[in-house]
C-alpha cells in the first residue's frame, strides 16, 4: 500500500523552510527520500531505519516516528537548487512502495 | 562504473505488439526492480527481485514478465502492449544488508508510447 505524502506541492521564496510529510498504514522498517528534477531520474536523499539510524544527505535532514509510523523531511534556508518532487519509499515484506511525491518549488 | 542502464531511451507500439525493456548494472547489487511512473501517481513498483532466479510481483503486475537469469541484468517484458501502458519505466537497484534497503540506483528511464 502507498504511502501517503503532503503536502501534495509547496512554493517557497529562497531561504524559506519546508516540512514534508510520510505516513504508512503498515509498520515500517525503513523510510527512504528521494527527490527528482523534471525529466530526470529520482535521486537518493536518505534513508531512516528502525531503531533510529539515519544515512544520507548532510544538508537535509528527516525524522522518523515508529509508532506513528511516520516520517518527515525538513528543508532549511531552501535553495532554487531544492526544487523538485520529493518521494518517500517505504520498505517491508521484500518491496520498496513509493508515495505519490511532493512538488516542491523554490521561486528567488 | 556505468551504474544502471536501460534501454532503449525512447519507444512507440501499436496496440499488441510486444517488446522487452532492458536493465543492466554493473554494482553487484542483489535487489532490482521496475517501476512505472505517471503523472500524479509517483511511481509504482511493477516487479521486482533479490536475486539470480527469484523475482516478485509489485503493486500493479498485471501485463508485464521478468525474469533475472544473472545478477547484472533484469528485463522486463510487455506481453500485448495497451495503451494504458504508456508510462515512463524506471529501472533500479541496490544492495542488501541486514534485511534493509540501501540507496536505490535509478536507471535514466524508458517513455514509452503505445498507439
Amino acid at each position: 500500500q502507498q504511502p501517503v505524502q503532503s503536502p501534495q506541492a509547496v512554493i517557497l521564496r529562497e531561504g524559506e523552510d519546508a516540512v514534508i510529510n510520510c505516513s504508512s498504514s503498515k509498520a515500517l522498517y525503513s523510510v527512504h527520500w528521494y527527490r527528482q528534477k523534471h525529466g530526470e531520474a529520482p535521486v537518493f536523499l536518505m534513508i531512516l531505519l528502525k531503531g533510529g539510524e539515519q544515512k544520507g544527505h548532510e544538508k537535509i535532514s528527516a525524522s522518523f516516528n515508529e509508532k506513528k509510523q511516520q516520517s518527515s523531511l525538513y528543508l532549511t534556508a531552501s535553495q532554487l537548487s531544492y526544487s523538485g518532487t520529493y518521494f518517500c519509499g517505504t520498505g517491508s515484506q521484500g518491496n520498496l512502495i513509493f508515495g505519490k511525491g511532493t512538488k516542491l518549488s523554490v521561486k528567488p | 562504473n556505468a551504474g544502471v542502464t536501460q534501454t532503449p531511451k525512447f519507444q512507440v507500439l501499436k496496440t499488441g505488439q510486444s517488446m522487452t525493456l532492458q536493465c543492466a548494472q554493473d554494482m553487484n547489487h542483489e535487489y532490482m526492480s521496475w517501476y512505472r511512473q505517471d503523472p500524479g501517481m509517483g511511481l509504482r513498483l511493477i516487479h521486482y527481485s533479490v536475486g539470480a532466479g527469484i523475482t516478485d510481483q509489485g503493486e500493479v503486475p498485471n501485463g508485464y514478465n521478468v525474469s533475472r537469469s544473472t545478477t547484472e541484468d533484469f528485463p522486463l517484458r510487455l506481453l500485448s502492449a495497451a495503451p494504458s501502458q504508456t508510462s515512463v519505466y524506471f529501472c533500479a537497484s541496490s544492495r542488501l544488508a541486514g534485511g534493509f534497503y540501501n540507496e536505490q540506483f535509478f536507471g535514466p528511464g524508458t517513455r514509452l508510447t503505445v498507439l
